[in-house]
Order: C-alpha cells, then structure tokens, then sequence
C-alpha cells in the first residue's frame, strides 16, 4: 500500500517568513494530492490541493509543487502570520483504489 | 446543511464494552470514511464506503465493524472496546463518486477507553 512521509515533524518560523512542509509518497499510481490545515481540537480542512497531471498549484499564500519523478511534493506559505500556527497534513490518493493516506503530521509555530 | 455530524463528542468506556459511533451527512455523498487519529501518526483509515451497501477495509480495520445502508448514515462499531482504541476519530465524506474531491470531516469523537 501507500506510505507517506512528511518532514519536518515540527517547524518554527518568524512572523513573514517562509515555512515550508515535504512529503514523499511510494505509490506511483498516487495522483491525488491534497493538504489539511488541522487547528487545536478541530477536525481536518482541506487548504490546497494537486493533481498529478500538475506541476504546482498557487493560492494567494499558499502553494504546493509536486515532483512526479521523485515522487515528492510540498506545501509552501509565505508571508506567515500568527493563525497559520496549526498541523498541516500532507496526503496521497491513487483514484483507482479509493483510499487517502495520510502523512504524520507537522506542527508550525508562527513566532510573533 | 449541516455537513458532516459526529456523536458522541465524547466518550469513555471500559475495556470490554461495545459502542457505536455515529456519523451523518447531508451532502449526498456517496464517499464517506472512517479514520482514527493518535498522536504522531496522523490520521489512519479505519473503513470507507464507496456507496450504500458497499464497506470496504482500510488501514487498521481490526477492532471495528461498519455498515451502510443509507446514503447518509455510515456508524462505527466498536465490538470489544480495548485501551488501544483510546483515540480521536473522524468521519469524513466527499462528493458523489470521488474521494479525490473536497472531502469534508466531522468534528470527531473523542474516545477513551479504560
């Protein structure tokens, strides 16, 4: 089956800097991408998202690029303020089989 | 709408017993799932239906039975509790026929298991 694996398992960074989350995934048939945003005692929500058929995906300060070929992708957040402190999950999904692996997790602590 | 819901909010139990966690949607959706989540391991697949009347096996099944003959309704079925189920769990559920589409998670149920 799938396994995913997500660096670092914890991250801090100054207020306006730049965080940055790494996944890499075993299943070539992986081809579903997605990232949660997971606040203290709240349930998962999905922040962004990637397909395989695309290279990176942008959404005002977040951004995630996939690499195929080494099977890794990440989430990028620039420009960080204090309410982006949460877990961020990273996730893989082959379509033909339905089931969505999880990454363990980081936690990131923006510092005022 | 009111999504995806979850009861109990909490829960605790004595090793032994047997519970039922229940999950709903008001979405149509024909996707929904079951994950455990414990810390540092994040979120593990427990079970997922594709549709009514079709449950299939994820991740950590063993413990834990499902079933699925609503649309809407998808519970959770704790046989024997055992202190290793001590987690939080959540139910989730995605548009008609793809999980790769926005999937959308319950506020949990924290269980507890003595």
């Amino acid at each position: 089956g799938e396994n995913v694996e997500q660096h670092p398992s914890t991250l801090s960074v100054q207020e306006g800097d730049s965080a940055v989350i790494k996944c890499t995934y075993s299943d070539s048939a992986s081809n579903y991408f997605p990232w949660y945003k997971q606040e203290l005692g709240k349930r998962p929500q999905l922040i962004i998202d990637i397909r395989s058929n695309v290279g990176e995906k942008k959404d005002q300060r977040i951004a995630v690029t996939l690499n195929k070929t080494a099977k890794h992708f990440s989430l990028h957040i620039t420009e960080t303020q204090p309410e982006d402190s949460a877990v961020y999950f990273c996730a893989a999904l082959d379509f033909g089989n339905e089931k969505l692996t999880f990454g363990t997790g980081t936690r990131l602590t923006i510092i005022p | 709408n009111a999504g995806v819901t979850q009861t109990p909010k909490f829960q605790v139990l004595k090793t032994g017993q047997s519970m039922t966690l229940q999950c709903a949607q008001d979405m149509n959706h024909e996707y929904m799932s079951w994950y455990r989540q414990d810390p540092g391991m994040g979120l593990r697949l427990i079970h997922y239906s594709v549709g009514a009347g079709i449950t299939d096996q994820g991740e950590v099944p063993n413990g834990y039975n499902v079933s699925r003959s609503t649309t809407e309704d998808f519970p959770l079925r704790l046989l024997s509790a055992a202190p290793s189920q001590t987690s939080v769990y959540f139910c989730a559920s995605s548009s008609p026929d793809r999980v790769g589409d926005t999937q959308y998670f319950g506020p949990g149920t924290r269980l507890t298991v003595l």
